[in-house]
């Protein structure tokens, strides 16, 4: 596709589950990033993947949340064990580097999944 | 579409006229700076970018500058039109990620209203 594609784009859990959240990066893109957007707080990455030479190096899970990258330009966010702060919109970004050295360069979002745990 | 303005910053500005978003940011070794806008129910864009070496970068009805000083960055939007409206984050070295994992945090954002 043209762009980053996320799925799906609202999601309804209740608290205790686990959810996956796809995102679709841009074909060719090196890496993949995992952001939590909440209202009036700004966004915080939660993990991200570098894929390169057939090699996959996932970010250290932070606590409940995991990415996995089954294809090169197919990630999925897992959320175990939901809990009403987990409320937000989580956007996907890839880039076509990775973000170290003298260059760096912009990423594409997807328009991102809104998780509401009830 | 998502209101992810609701508590956010408001800035409004009459069409036609020029707009200043502000941003401190608050690492004094950040040396990139990219400014996004997000449109209700998209992800973020990509506008502009600046690194540390310089203080004043144009693009297209856009300037960003940066005071290191102070460690302030500013997004001018020349002529402001209905479409500018959004919400506009800064982010500090948004990309760079060294060693092992190290968290990253957009600014909450300033929402722009143009008012036609």
């Amino acid at each position: 596709g043209a762009g980053v594609s996320q799925s799906p784009r609202y999601k309804v859990a209740k608290r205790g589950r686990d959810v996956a959240l796809r995102c679709d990066s841009i074909s060719g893109h090196v890496t993949l990033y995992w952001y939590r957007q909440t209202l009036g707080q700004g966004s915080e990455v939660l993990t991200y993947s570098q894929s390169d030479a057939q090699r996959d190096k996932s970010g250290r899970p932070s606590g409940r949340f995991s990415a996995e990258r089954p294809e090169r330009s197919v990630s999925t966010l897992k959320i175990q064990r939901t809990e009403q702060g987990d409320s937000a919109v989580y956007l996907c970004a890839s880039s076509l580097r990775f973000g170290t050295g003298v260059v760096r360069t912009e990423a594409f979002f997807g328009q991102g999944t809104r998780l509401t745990v009830v | 579409g998502e209101s992810v303005g609701l508590h956010l910053p408001t800035l409004s500005v009459q069409e036609g006229d020029n707009s200043i978003i502000n941003c401190a940011y608050s690492n004094s070794a950040s040396d990139y700076f990219i400014w996004y806008k997000q449109e209700s129910g998209k992800g973020p864009q990509f506008i502009i970018d600046i690194r540390s070496n310089m203080d004043k970068r144009q693009g297209q009805r856009v300037t960003v500058l940066l005071n290191k000083t102070v460690k302030h960055l500013s997004l001018q939007i020349a002529a402001t039109q209905p479409g500018d409206s959004a919400v506009y984050f800064c982010a500090e070295n948004p990309f760079f990620i060294s060693g092992g994992y190290q968290k990253v945090t957009f600014g909450t954002g300033t929402k722009l209203q143009v008012i036609p």
